[in-house]
């Protein structure tokens, strides 16, 4: 089974330009999620889609960040314009809709973004 | 709100020695899920275990084992015989509230040396 792609791994962008990021989930998930780690810390929850549906964006800074999921599959992230504290590593999750329990999310390798 | 303390910063040990991993967690829901999550220095997050909140067996899987303790609110997950393989950053998360959201806490680096 194929795990959770994302593209590019990395990205070094100047202050004020726009970058985008993109993940393919696990086949079948319902469920998808971006989250931001910064070096250092734990990762923090984005947005998280189920479908193509917005669950929860409660710590998307909509002011430069936005995030789609067109068709129920794919995502991208797009951050506009970029400050420098947005350098971290963008991680993108799945997983499956499983009644009576909370599934666990599988990974891909992030994007790490630098901006200078 | 939900919140996941892991004090631990860093970890070192000798190869075969036993790690435990300590994880505090806060949360108001009666509900939750708690897992443990290895990063190796590639960068992904790779899934170890998950436990529901009405389920305090603690268990053994392989080199892994945790003990769920809800009265102290911990849910600490120890490393049997450690290999240098296991170096990696561990991270406890805790789902509430919104299914599948998972608060983090800052990750215990651990090292192991042969």
């Amino acid at each position: 089974e194929a795990g959770v792609a994302q593209s590019p791994r990395y990205k070094i962008i100047e202050k004020r330009q726009s970058v985008a990021f993109w993940c393919n989930p696990i086949s079948g998930h319902a469920t998808l999620y971006w989250y931001q780690q910064i070096l250092g810390q734990g990762p923090k929850l984005l947005i998280q889609f189920q479908n193509n549906g917005v669950v929860d964006d409660s710590q998307l800074p909509k002011d430069r960040f936005s995030a789609e999921r067109l068709k129920g599959v794919d995502s991208t992230l797009k951050i506009q314009p970029a400050k420098l504290e947005d350098s971290a590593v963008y991680l993108c999750a799945s997983s499956s809709i499983r009644a009576g329990t909370d599934p666990e999310a599988f990974f891909g390798q992030g994007t790490r973004l630098t901006v200078v | 709100a939900q919140k996941v303390t892991q004090a631990q910063t860093e970890i070192s040990v000798v190869e075969k020695e036993d790690v435990t991993l300590d994880c505090v967690y806060e949360t108001r829901d009666t509900t939750y899920y708690l897992f443990w999550y290895k990063q190796p220095p590639s960068g992904e997050l790779v899934f170890l275990i998950r436990r529901n909140s009405f389920d305090e067996q603690n268990e053994i899987s392989g080199r892994y084992s945790w003990n769920f303790q809800k009265s102290t609110s911990s849910f600490n997950f120890t490393i049997t015989a450690s290999q240098v393989v296991d170096s990696a950053v561990y991270f406890c998360a805790l789902s509430a509230g919104t299914r599948g959201k998972l608060q983090f806490g800052a990750g215990t680096q651990v090292v192991v040396t042969p």
